[in-house]
């Protein structure tokens, strides 16, 4: 089966660093992404890891580890609009048919 | 980036009725498409894959009958709900892959779909 755990909900303050983990468990690996969704919108594209190792952009970074089947998304110099939830999705096959499997979705709460 | 929309935006049914939502890749061909159901406070869940001019791949749990899939363009498919009844409510979103992109995946704006 396919299993891709985050925490429910998570609290940050205006200004610091949040780091968001996921684990997965799925029947094969051709990428991991992180999503960004504010409330009644559809999700919007953060970042990408396929292979180990950290991808930064901007004040966003995501990093991968294949074997433990574990990744984390941080976020620095938080700001109060990135209160949102923040899912984690695993693409099994890759390709064409490249359908994704999310995660159960973190919430973040930024507060002054 | 690349441009997914999906029409209505919102609908509001009764119950045994049918509703048919949109989905559009404006800026590009996508072979394939997904359909996501997202509930309340819950993440997106794959209901099924839309194969342009061959039939979609249903998950598992999800019935083919009642959600019918029809993707007859490369820059359109269509996602009808048949026999709607209120627990069908959710926001349905979709989305496509560029194939002559990377790996990203454009989502659509999301249906929030009421059945009454």
């Amino acid at each position: 089966g396919q299993n891709i755990d985050q925490p429910t909900e998570m609290t940050a303050t205006e200004g610091a660093i949040v780091q968001i983990n996921c684990t997965y468990q799925t029947s094969g690996f051709n990428g991991l992404f992180w999503y960004q969704q504010h409330a009644g919108e559809a999700p919007t594209f953060l970042s990408y890891n396929v292979l180990d190792g950290l991808e930064e952009k901007g004040r966003f970074s995501s990093f991968l580890s294949r074997s433990k089947g574990y990744s984390y998304l941080l976020l620095k110099e938080l700001q109060m609009k990135d209160s949102a939830s923040y899912l984690c999705a695993v693409s099994p096959h890759g390709g064409a048919t490249n359908k994704l499997i999310f995660g159960t979705g973190t919430l973040l709460a930024v507060q002054p | 980036g690349a441009v997914v929309s999906q029409h209505p935006s919102r609908v509001i049914c009764k119950s045994g009725t049918s509703v048919k939502i949109e989905c559009r890749s404006l800026d590009f061909q996508a072979t394939t498409m997904f359909w996501y159901r997202q509930f309340p406070k819950q993440s997106l869940m794959l209901m099924a894959t839309s194969n342009e001019g061959s039939k979609a791949t249903y998950e598992q749990g999800v019935e083919k009958d009642k959600f019918l899939i029809n993707h007859a363009s490369l820059t359109l498919s269509t996602l009808t709900v048949t026999s709607a009844h209120p627990e069908d409510s959710s926001f349905y979103i979709c989305s496509a892959s560029d194939p002559t992109g990377a790996y990203e995946q454009y989502f659509g704006p999301g249906t929030r779909l009421t059945v009454t």
